[in-house]
């Protein structure tokens, strides 16, 4: 089955600077990488996706760029804000139907120094 | 994005009793849905897929008479604990898959925090 390991368990960082989130994966299957953001006592909710059939994805202050060969992509938040702190988790999974479930990785609190 | 609703956000009961949490999606069907369960400081861990109006799959270590899972309808999903202990304490959430597209993203609910004493 798919693995997804997830560096740094932990992160501070400046507010306005800016965070690097990796993730790896084994499944060369995964095909569907998804990011989410768990704030203290909710949901995940998600933040951004993306396909094996790009590179990089970015929406205003968030990207994510995918390593395919490697095996491994990251989240880039850029200009942090105090509001970016939480727990983010990586996730991978095949896009094929009737495999739907996906693996996440284990973690990533983000805190942002004001 | 879409919405996914759980109920009770939080519930407190007593050793031995039975707890349902409900998981609804407000704006689509999903034929899908997921329950995963969150200890403190962890990732999320799978216990099953709930399929509508078929019997949910288990994952492996995940015991079926302790967590039954029933997907009456395209909008609602329960997850029932039954004969809860304090071990069965923890946070769970459930996910449902967006039927439109081809990822078919998952959206989370906020999650319900169960405290058996």
């Amino acid at each position: 089955g798919e693995n997804v390991e997830q560096h740094p368990s932990t992160l501070s960082v400046q507010e306005g600077d800016s965070a690097v989130i990796k993730c790896t994966y084994s499944d060369s299957a995964s095909n569907y990488f998804p990011w989410y953001k768990q704030e203290l006592g909710k949901g995940p909710q998600l933040i951004i996706d993306i396909r094996s059939n790009v590179g990089e994805k970015k929406d205003q202050r968030i990207a994510v760029t995918l390593n395919k060969t490697a095996k491994h992509f990251s989240l880039h938040i850029t200009e942090t804000q105090p509001e970016d702190s939480a727990v983010y988790f990586c996730a991978a999974r095949p896009l094929n139907f009737g495999n739907e479930k996906l693996t996440f990785g284990t973690g990533t609190r983000l805190t942002i120094i004001p | 994005g879409a919405v996914v609703s759980q109920h009770p956000s939080r519930v407190i009961c007593k050793s031995g009793t039975s707890v349902k949490i409900e998981c609804r999606s407000l704006d689509f069907q999903a034929t899908t849905m997921f329950w995963y369960r969150q200890f403190p400081k962890q990732s999320l861990m799978l216990m099953a897929t709930s399929n509508e109006g078929s019997k949910a799959t288990y994952e492996q270590g995940v015991e079926k008479d302790k967590f039954l899972i029933n997907h009456a309808s395209l909008t609602l999903s329960t997850l029932t604990v039954t004969s809860a202990h304090p071990e069965d304490s923890s946070f769970y959430i459930c996910s449902a898959k967006w039927p439109g597209g081809s990822t078919g993203e998952l959206f989370f609910g906020e999650g319900s925090r169960l405290t058996v004493l």
